[in-house]
């Protein structure tokens, strides 16, 4: 079975930084593309950034230069890195795994609150 | 970017009931198209993909029709557990995914 658990998520104040970890397992983590995609309140869905099994990554235009993503292939890990973050990056995120260019499978979310 | 506009934004509907909801795209994206349904604190899940293939373990009660800009989702005899938002997604411009605005489908 996939397991995609997100952890590192809490409430930072403004110009924070905050590291969000997703734990995977059940499948060859390795072999897939990864994302983050988050949950704005009122929003809907948005797609965050994304970690290439060859390392290139990409990013929503709003977070470049301050997330990086990053993948730990041996730990079956993917991370994101937020600095300097604002009360517009407030939402829920999720790691998912995708499959043949779709989000087959989502973790369970981390919230990400920031607030003074 | 290539931009999404789901309608309606919200539906209201009653158990058994046929629903469609609309998915227009601001350029063609051919069938590179996705339906995902979301409950309250649960992540999403992936129902149809490639505009019409429905995922497996999808109850087949839901369908996706459409390619270029206009695209649909039923479902055909809603159920209890269907009461939730629903969002297309765009993967033709990947990496630069979107996702339309979605659509709260709530019980009547």
């Amino acid at each position: 079975e996939v397991q995609l658990v997100e952890s590192g998520g809490g409430l930072v104040q403004p110009g924070g930084s905050l590291r969000l970890s997703c734990a995977a397992s059940g499948f060859t983590f390795s072999n897939d593309d990864m994302h983050w995609v988050r949950l704005l309140p009122g929003r809907g869905l948005e797609w965050v950034s994304a970690v290439a099994t060859a390392g290139d990554t990409y990013y929503l235009a709003s977070v470049k230069g301050r997330f990086t993503i990053s993948r730990d292939d041996a730990k079956n890990s993917l991370f994101l890195q937020m600095h300097g973050l604002t009360a517009g990056d407030t939402a829920v995120y999720f790691c998912v795994r995708e499959v043949a260019g779709y989000f087959h499978h989502w973790g369970q979310g981390a919230l990400v609150t920031v607030a003074s | 970017d290539i931009q999404l506009t789901q309608s309606p934004s919200f539906l209201s509907a009653s158990v058994g009931d046929r629903v469609t909801i609309t998915c227009r795209a601001s350029q063609d994206i051919d069938s590179y198209l996705a339906w995902y349904q979301q409950n309250p604190g649960k992540a999403p899940k992936l129902l149809i993909y490639g505009a019409s293939t429905l995922q497996s373990g999808v109850p087949s009660r839901f369908s996706g029709s459409g390619s270029g800009t206009e695209f649909t989702l039923t479902i055909s005899s809603l159920q209890p557990e269907d009461f939730a938002t629903y969002y297309c997604q765009q993967v033709i411009s990947y990496p630069s995914i979107t996702f339309g605005q979605g659509t709260r489908l709530e019980f009547k």
